[in-house]
């Protein structure tokens, strides 16, 4: 799987869009850019994923560049209970078997009041 | 819809003992995996399975054991417990499509020290 690079930590005004970028210039095309977030001491929640185009949906907004070598996930009105840690993955859907995603340090998002 | 659970929430074991940690999920999914996460650290695979009766080692399988003889369940062995397992075990489970995994559901964790 394709290596990827995180800030340790950001803020971000409540109301506000969160903009966590990812840097995955490895990737290679049959992976997959994933995001999840994990809330303090909770189990990791989906948020999520995309190979090429940018996707969409109820919780997030994902941006891969052209180039697939990074991306954006977007928060579009950030709120309190969006402080977690936000985790960027990069995921081969082929090969020998389903294997697990491989989960770094994260973003630590701090969202201000 | 329950989602993912797991028993206990918090365990205490002395070095040596053995114990199962339970996961089970209601939403029938094929792929079943076990995390562990040290404190400021990210998630580290155990084992996975794509199905009853199919096991797989994840990154980190050395002193668990896993079986999988239903869908619904996949519980995890500590065969001798050591201090270095003193971690938060979580459960997941997906749907497969293929080969890929599409969206995990998380269980609550399970706390465990090792003394």
């Amino acid at each position: 799987d394709a290596k990827t690079t995180q800030p340790t930590s950001m803020d971000c005004a409540e109301g506000r869009a969160a903009n966590l970028p990812c840097n995955h210039s490895t990737i290679s095309g049959n992976e997959y850019v994933y995001w999840y977030r994990q809330i303090h001491s909770q189990g990791p929640q989906y948020i999520i994923h995309g190979l090429k185009n940018n996707e969409t949906n109820e919780m997030a907004s994902l941006i891969i560049t052209e180039d697939r070598k990074s991306s954006t996930l977007i928060l579009p009105h950030a709120t309190l209970r969006d402080t977690a840690v936000y985790y960027c993955i990069v995921r081969v859907i082929s090969g020998g078997g389903a294997d697990g995603l491989t989960f770094g340090k994260g973003t630590h998002l701090i969202i201000q009041p | 819809n329950a989602g993912v659970t797991q028993t206990p929430k918090f365990q205490v074991l002395k070095t040596g003992q053995s114990m199962t940690l339970q996961c089970a999920q209601d939403m029938n999914h094929e792929y079943m995996s076990w995390y562990r996460q040290d404190p400021g650290m990210g998630l580290r695979l155990i084992h996975y399975s794509v199905g009853a009766g199919i096991t797989d080692q994840g990154e980190v399988p050395n002193g668990y054991n896993v079986s999988r003889s239903t869908t619904e369940d996949f519980p995890l062995r500590l065969l001798s417990a050591a201090p270095s397992q003193t971690s938060v075990y979580f459960c997941a489970s997906s749907f497969l499509m293929g080969l890929r995994i599409v969206e995990q559901y998380f269980g609550p964790g399970t706390r465990l020290t090792v003394t």
